[in-house]
């Protein structure tokens, strides 16, 4: 069974940094590209950022380049996402995925004085 | 980007009656390789997103034949045949096919009337 299980998030202050983290199990995490999608509270998803199988190809959405960084060790499979500047926009439940098809429970970050 | 948008916002259906939702893309969703990377997500109450369709009309590991989808080029739906309690929560509809980035209709809430 996939599964897939975020942690690291938290509350921070403008300007502040966090690490995500999300490990996995269940499939051959070093096969398949992952995603970061986040959610702010009452609203929907938004696309944040996406690595593949050998972090090769990097993507960011235009509202985090240059203050987050995505990255994967296939050796721990596990994925992380480096969230530096944070903003209050920025807050909302972030989820790992598995390309599309396979979504973990998310976890919340905060962003508040 | 590709814009997508959903109709309805809300849908409210009796028990065991059918809904649809509409998706309709700002550009076609046709790859260069011949798919068509439209997918439609169910999020329940308090849960993460779930997969229930891939490529149109492919349903994932799992999910109940009452959902189907159908569609092409720049227009898909999502029908539920007879609406079960378990089904209320928000669908939103997903293309890979230009991709960075990924991007999500809106939302579109099923509730009990």
């Amino acid at each position: 069974e996939v599964q897939l299980v975020e942690s690291g998030g938290g509350l921070v202050k403008p300007g502040g940094s966090l690490r995500l983290s999300c490990a996995a199990s269940g499939f051959t995490f070093s096969s398949y590209s992952m995603n970061w999608v986040r959610q702010a509270p009452g609203k929907g998803l938004e696309w944040v950022s996406s690595i593949s199988s050998s972090s090769s190809y990097i993507y960011y959405a235009d509202s985090v380049k240059g203050r987050f960084t995505i990255s994967r060790d296939n050796a721990k499979n596990s994925l992380y996402l480096q969230m530096n500047s944070l903003r209050a926009e920025d807050t909302a439940v972030y989820y790992c995925a598995r390309e599309g098809d396979s979504w973990g429970q998310g976890t919340l970050v905060t962003v508040s004085s | 980007d590709i814009v997508m948008t959903q109709t309805p916002l809300s849908s409210p259906v009796t028990l065991g009656q059918p809904a649809s939702i509409s998706c309709r893309s700002s550009q076609s969703l046709v790859h260069s390789d011949g798919n068509t990377y439209l997918s439609w997500l169910q999020q329940r109450p308090g849960q993460p997103p779930r997969l229930l369709i891939y490529k149109i009309s492919n349903r994932f590991s799992g999910v109940p034949d009452r959902f189907s989808g159908s569609g092409a080029g720049t227009d898909f739906t999502l029908k539920i045949s007879r609406v079960e309690a378990e089904d209320v929560g928000v669908y939103y509809c997903m293309q890979a096919t230009q991709f960075p980035p990924l991007t999500f209709g809106g939302g579109t809430k099923v509730e009990i009337k």
